[in-house]
């Protein structure tokens, strides 16, 4: 079965250092997406893309954060600079469309644990 | 601000009954609807989707939509323990891209043997 694999499972960094997120969609799908669930907390989204653009983001994705699909697999999400506050479970999701249609469901990874010390 | 809330509890409820959870939404403009279910430490997983005013049925689950109300729940028939996981409430606006998806904070279902 299908399945969007993201990589790594648990990352570790120290406050201030970059850090890329990554993941592989499921192939025949076209929108990505970013979310985040610090623990305890609720799952929220961060930003979601198609045809090479953000397509829509949220108040959490400022400057910091940035995507991008630099071949025909991968989409990863760069954290430039990061804080305490960034330590977050990260989860990619892919669809075949968009969300509205009938059918179209989005498949989560099972997520990167981001810990920064 | 979009808003999506659910009871956290714990919901207690013995196996065999019928689980009731419940999730209300503020916005008017959100049109799709959506169960998760979580286990802990790991990704949703979509149970079902509701579109439409009305009861939606999928094996030992409906999904119930009440628009004018603005409310949202799923029952689960016959729960077993696997069914223990945190459900996840969500809600879309359909702004004609792709559209992000809204979160509750989940409700935390134990199925008692």
């Amino acid at each position: 079965e299908p399945e969007v694999t993201q990589t790594p499972s648990h990352q570790v960094t120290q406050m201030g250092q970059e850090v890329i997120l990554r993941c592989v969609p499921i192939s025949n799908h076209l929108y990505f997406y970013w979310y985040r669930q610090i623990l305890g907390q609720k799952v929220e989204f961060l930003v979601s893309f198609y045809n090479n653009e953000i397509s829509e983001k949220s108040e959490i994705f400022d400057d910091q954060f940035s995507v991008e699909r630099p071949d025909g697999s991968n989409f990863t999400l760069k954290i430039r600079s990061t804080k305490l506050e960034d330590s977050a479970m990260y989860f990619c999701a892919s669809s075949e469309g968009p969300l509205t249609g009938a059918g179209t469901e989005a498949f989560f990874g099972q997520g990167t644990r981001l810990t920064v010390v | 601000q979009k808003e999506v809330e659910q009871n956290s509890g714990p919901l207690s409820v013995p196996e065999g009954a019928i689980a009731s959870l419940n999730c209300t939404y503020s916005d008017r403009v959100s049109q799709s609807f959506f169960w998760y279910r979580q286990y802990s430490g790991k990704s949703p997983e979509l149970i079902m989707s509701i579109y439409s005013n009305g009861d939606k049925e999928d094996g030992r689950f409906t999904a119930q939509l009440n628009k004018a109300s603005q409310y949202v729940s799923l029952l689960i028939r016959d729960s077993q323990p696997s069914d223990s996981a945190t459900y996840l409430c969500a809600a879309l606006s359909w702004g004609g891209g792709a559209d992000g998806l809204t979160f509750g904070k989940g409700t935390h279902l134990i199925i008692q043997p």
